[in-house]
């Protein structure tokens, strides 16, 4: 079965500072990637995804993903935090089956002015 | 604007009494979904609709029940709630996820509170 793994509940990182957010895959086949960012009382929202191409993907809000093939990751980036993105951000990957995404378990990330 | 519309957006109910939450998405989707938000759990799927009259089980849809009478609706209907069911819950469609340059589009969630 398809599944991603964020290994970190939480990263801090002072405003100005690059940000990392980690996340690995389990598939079988082509990945199909997805980050989403969840903002207080708020929906999840799309931030970008990886289907095929260019392993570096660039997103909303200033966000980038690194897709590595042979580490099996897709790490979430941004060269300069804002105080702004701090939020609950999930990896997903599309099942094999295209029933359903399957999500991490979320890292919360917060951003100290 | 195209979005996902769910209701209601919090919601305290007794053990036992039946609810629905309704979902409706204005952009023609195929695909809806509901899943359930627990902490340290990540989100869950609860059940999938591919399309109108066509829905199935998800990864935890006990205690849970949903229709897709028309292509816009999905509601959950909780038919004797309990404890356990205390939770974040998202509604999401998608045009396609047959598709791969498809994700989903949440709603806002419900908070549901059962004591």
């Amino acid at each position: 079965a398809q599944s991603v793994a964020q290994p970190e509940d939480q990263v801090n990182v002072a405003e100005g500072n690059p940000l990392t957010v980690k996340c690995t895959y389990s598939v079988s086949g082509n990945p199909y990637l997805f980050w989403y960012v969840q903002y207080p009382n708020r929906g999840l929202q799309f931030l970008l995804k990886y289907i095929t191409g260019d392993n570096l993907v660039k997103g909303s809000y200033g966000f980038e993903a690194e897709f590595n093939k042979s580490q099996t990751s897709f790490h979430l980036k941004k060269p300069s935090a804002l105080v702004s993105d701090s939020a609950l951000y999930f990896c997903a990957v599309r099942d094999t089956g295209f029933q359903k995404l399957v999500f991490g378990t979320g890292t919360r990330l917060l951003v100290s002015p | 604007e195209a979005q996902v519309t769910q209701n209601p957006r919090y919601l305290i109910t007794v053990t036992g009494k039946k609810l629905t939450v309704t979902c409706s998405q204005n952009m023609n989707h195929e695909y809806m979904s509901w899943y359930r938000q627990d902490p340290g759990l990540g989100l869950r799927q609860i059940y999938y609709s591919m399309n109108v009259e066509v829905t199935d089980k998800g990864d935890v849809p006990e205690g849970y029940k949903v229709s897709r009478k028309e292509k816009r609706n999905f509601p959950l209907i909780l038919e004797s709630p309990s404890p356990n069911q205390t939770s974040l819950y998202f509604c999401a469609s998608s045009l396609s996820l047959g598709t791969a340059n498809y994700g989903y589009t949440f709603g806002s969630g419900t908070r549901l509170t059962v004591v």
